[in-house]
């Protein structure tokens, strides 16, 4: 399959926390991309990632690529309830369009 | 528009009745890509429209499956003799560019076919 793999499924943590999630593809690529999804509808950009950049921050949020082992991840520092999403990596297929991981469920507990 | 407009945000029809699903983009946004997510999984891609070129359907599941984009702007996706496999959340993004920027998504019109 070219979806990519995220792990885990799903991550459960008290508010406060940190929570990682790990994005793994299998092909070459330029760039990459993270998407946060609330009660299963829309996606929204959270940030990107160039193939030339190993680390990116955006607030709360700190993405890292490694292209040699073909994996990315995303740390959401100080979790807060509102957190509460599933979340995307996205990395391109050819020139134009994307193909999504799995998804990671995290749930932050009040 | 400020956003991505899909509609409806509900649908529900019976087997083997046809479906039409519509996306409105951001003005000026060139790209506009469908992908249908069932539930609790991740999204697959249908169709990407850029500009005036050939769409690229690839994605597209089978032949009951189709879409179009009038005057590079709104687009319909339309699913012919529904079954109950094509329940599922379609989604709509659009971009200005075809990657840079990331997608803007739409809130999804749920189709359930009983």
């Amino acid at each position: 399959s070219q979806q990519g793999e995220e792990d885990p499924q799903a991550l459960s943590i008290q508010e406060g926390e940190n929570a990682t999630m790990n994005c793994s593809y299998k092909t070459s690529i330029n760039n990459l991309q993270w998407y946060r999804q609330n009660s299963g509808r829309g996606l929204v950009h959270l940030i990107l990632i160039r193939s030339n950049e190993r680390e990116k921050h955006s607030g709360r949020l700190r993405v890292t690529l490694d292209t040699s082992k073909k994996s990315s991840s995303l740390l959401i520092t100080a979790s807060r309830a509102a957190d509460t999403a599933s979340y995307f990596c996205a990395f391109p297929s050819g020139t134009y369009k994307y193909i999504f991981g799995t998804g990671t469920r995290l749930k932050v507990l009040a | 528009g400020a956003g991505v407009s899909q509609s409806p945000s509900n649908k529900v029809t019976e087997k083997g009745k046809d479906v039409e699903l519509r996306c409105d983009p951001i003005s000026g946004h060139t790209a506009l890509y469908w992908y249908r997510q069932s539930l609790g999984q991740g999204l697959e891609f249908l169709i990407y429209f850029q500009g005036n070129s050939a769409p690229d359907k690839s994605g597209l599941p089978s032949d009951r499956f189709s879409a179009e984009r009038t005057g590079g702007s709104v687009s319909t996706l339309t699913i012919q003799r529904t079954q109950q496999e094509d329940s599922a959340v379609y989604l709509c993004a659009s971009s200005l560019d075809t990657w840079i920027d990331g997608y803007t998504f739409g809130s999804g019109t749920r189709l359930t076919v009983v």
